[in-house]
């Protein structure tokens, strides 16, 4: 029972475009939503998160909606820089005792 | 301010083995996190520690067992492994009741055959 969905594999981006990634998930009860990007050999680096509370959340280059009742996350990252190529993780909690994760986005960015 | 390191980076281990993998967490976090990662996929909750008690299991065996220590740190261990066992595994600890601020370590690479 896949909780947290990414559906897009991969997406690629030309440098100083928009990219988006997206991310469903089904259980109501989750209450905060994180992203985490992760490059080879290293752990998941906490980039931006939300709560359930809010729909938008802003950091520099990154900002994370949430639609509630669609059930629908998205980060998108203005400008896109190579240095963003990573795989991208949707997270999802209720009450902060474990994370629920989606399969990952791997993003590419051209220069 | 260390943050969560884990050892060893990679390891291989025969089928019906068993495997200890440490972590230790970052200044300040008393709660610890253990996740599975197979390939292509993302990582799976195994379980968390605080207060060197389990809070909270996911959906893995009985032979997936942990410890947290006083000072934080913890161990993973695995009983009988199986092929499928063949995983990253990574350790996240947190500060429990402040926020839900998880720090990773960059994991523990074991391979089974």
């Amino acid at each position: 029972d896949q909780q947290v969905k990414q559906n897009s594999p991969s997406l690629s981006v030309q440098e100083g475009r928009i990219s988006i990634l997206n991310c469903d998930y089904t259980n109501s009860m989750f209450d905060y939503f994180l992203w985490y990007k992760k490059y080879p050999a290293e752990g998941p680096t906490f980039l931006i998160s939300i709560s359930s509370i809010k729909d938008k959340n802003e950091d520099g280059r990154f900002t994370v909606f949430l639609n509630k009742s669609a059930k629908h996350l998205s980060l998108h990252i203005v400008p896109s820089q190579p240095g963003d190529s990573a795989v991208y993780f949707c997270a999802a909690t209720s009450g902060g005792n474990k994370l629920v994760f989606g399969a990952g986005t791997i993003l590419r960015v051209k220069s | 301010e260390t943050g969560v390191t884990q050892s060893p980076t990679h390891l291989i281990k025969t089928r019906g083995q068993q495997v200890t993998l440490r972590c230790s967490s970052q200044s300040g976090h008393n709660t610890v996190s253990w996740y599975q990662q197979a390939l292509g996929q993302g990582p799976q909750f195994i379980f968390q520690y605080y207060r060197e008690e389990e809070n909270g299991r996911g959906n893995f065996p009985p032979r997936f067992s942990g410890l947290q220590f006083p000072n934080y740190s913890s161990e993973l261990n695995v009983n009988a492994l199986e092929l499928d066992d063949s995983a990253l595994y990574l350790c996240a600890s947190s500060n429990q009741g402040v926020d839900y601020g998880y720090t990773f370590g960059s994991g523990t690479r074991l391979t089974v055959v």
